[in-house]
């Protein structure tokens, strides 16, 4: 079945320096897939998507571009900043099962000023 | 963006007592709406699909009996975990696709406490 694999966290950087935090998915057909973040007593908010091969989403200095190549949609992010402390998701969703998702299992960062 | 609310945030409760859990799509009608359920330190497990005007779709191991699920009108669905037990101590989670959108939005989520 489908699914999706992030790296484990958690991730502490230094304000400004760069971020990666890697995904890959497994499934059949053609998935979108999405960043969503989890900020301190919030719910999910979506970050970023791409829909199809090679494209890029970005949103708010954080990108990723879907590699149908490697499965693999990775996030990154030049330049940290504190506020982006939070827990990160990836996932795809099946276009032919209304828009179900399927979650990776989240990778926490933590910037520190 | 379309906002969804989760009713109550958390609750505590005794064992073998039901619990139940509002989600509400407040700026927009919602046909289908998802519950999740997330462990700590883990992801979200979708449990089932909320159809308006018809029974839920429940996701393979979910109980139907132990989480009802009721999707009376086009803005409310609500999750019945019933006879809980502390294993059902969990952090549950809604969200909701407004019309003619690919994007979902999700609840603040509702932490359950079974004692």
């Amino acid at each position: 079945g489908n699914s999706v694999t992030q790296m484990e966290g958690p991730v502490t950087l230094s304000e400004e320096a760069f971020l990666t935090i890697n995904c890959t998915y497994t499934a059949t057909g053609y998935p979108s897939l999405f960043w969503y973040v989890q900020y301190p007593g919030e719910g999910l908010q979506l970050l970023l998507k791409a829909t199809k091969a090679d494209d890029k989403g970005s949103n708010k200095g954080f990108e990723a571009t879907y590699r149908k190549e490697t499965t693999s949609f990775h996030l990154e992010k030049g330049s940290v900043q504190v506020s982006d402390s939070a827990v990160y998701f990836c996932a795809l969703s099946d276009q032919g099962s209304s828009y179900k998702l399927i979650f990776g299992s989240g990778t926490r960062l933590l910037v520190r000023p | 963006g379309a906002v969804v609310s989760q009713h109550p945030s958390w609750v505590i409760c005794k064992s073998g007592t039901s619990v139940k859990i509002e989600c509400r799509s407040l700026d927009f009608q919602a046909t289908t709406m998802f519950w999740y359920r997330q462990f700590p330190k883990q992801s979200l497990m979708l449990m089932a699909t909320s159809n308006e005007g018809s029974k839920a779709t429940y996701e393979q191991g979910v109980e139907k009996d132990k989480f009802l699920i009721n999707h009376a009108s086009l803005t409310l669905s609500t999750l019945t975990v019933t006879s809980a037990h502390p294993e059902d101590s969990s952090f549950y989670i809604c969200s909701a696709r407004p019309p003619n959108t690919g994007e979902l939005f999700f609840g603040e989520g509702s932490r359950l406490t079974v004692l």
